[in-house]
């Protein structure tokens, strides 16, 4: 059965860094790319970034390029999401999913893990 | 960016009848558009990808259509448990965006 399973999440100041880690069980790991997906309190669903099996090839959406790093080790099945220069607006749901290789959609998705950028 | 616009906000609807919901993209997506079921306090479901193909498990009363810039996601009869908000996503080389969604409610 396929798992994947967020944590990292917390309560972080203004300016402040924060890591996400997203445990994957059930399928061969480093053959799938992964992606991170979150939700505001009470919002829509917004595309935060992705990688590729390998982790040779890692993309961000306009809102979190330069402060945001995405990574996986293949060899601990983790998933990584290195948040820096936090802001109130990044206060959401972080959602790690697995991204299907032939249709390139996010096929299985944790329950999430909460942050909450607050002073 | 491509731009996605979910219609309407909100559908009321009751149990049996059939909902229509419409995503339009603001430049050409080709077919590679998904659509998402969320519930309250759960993640995302993948219902339809690449515009009209069923995921695994989605019964077939859920159906998807369309091309280019105009999609729509089709429930023939309702179900109690098909309440919820739906949302469509497209990919281009690896940049997404979803739209707004589209909360379906119990009329």
């Amino acid at each position: 059965e396929v798992q994947v399973l967020e944590s990292g999440g917390g309560l972080v100041q203004p300016g402040g860094s924060l890591r996400l880690s997203c445990a994957a069980s059930g399928f061969s790991f480093g053959s799938y790319g992964m992606t991170w997906v979150r939700q505001a309190p009470g919002k829509g669903l917004e595309w935060v970034s992705g990688i590729s099996g390998s982790g040779g090839g890692t993309h961000y959406a306009d809102s979190v390029k330069g402060r945001f790093t995405i990574s996986r080790d293949n060899s601990k099945n983790t998933l990584y999401l290195q948040m820096n220069s936090l802001r109130a607006e990044d206060t959401a749901i972080y959602y790690c999913a697995t991204v299907n290789s032939g249709s390139y959609n996010f096929d299985y998705w944790g329950q999430g893990t909460p942050v909450t950028v607050s002073s | 960016e491509t731009v996605l616009t979910q219609s309407p906000a909100t559908l009321s609807l009751s149990p049996g009848e059939r909902a229509t919901l419409s995503c339009r993209a603001s430049q050409s997506v080709s077919r590679y558009l998904a659509w998402y079921q969320q519930k309250p306090g759960q993640a995302p479901r993948l219902l339809i990808y690449d515009a009209s193909n069923r995921a695994t498990g989605i019964p077939a009363r859920f159906s998807g259509s369309g091309s280019g810039t105009d999609f729509t996601l089709t429930i023939s009869s309702l179900e109690p448990e098909d309440f919820a908000v739906y949302y469509c996503l497209q990919r281009s080389n690896w940049l997404y965006s979803f739209g707004q969604g589209t909360k379906l409610e119990i009329k």
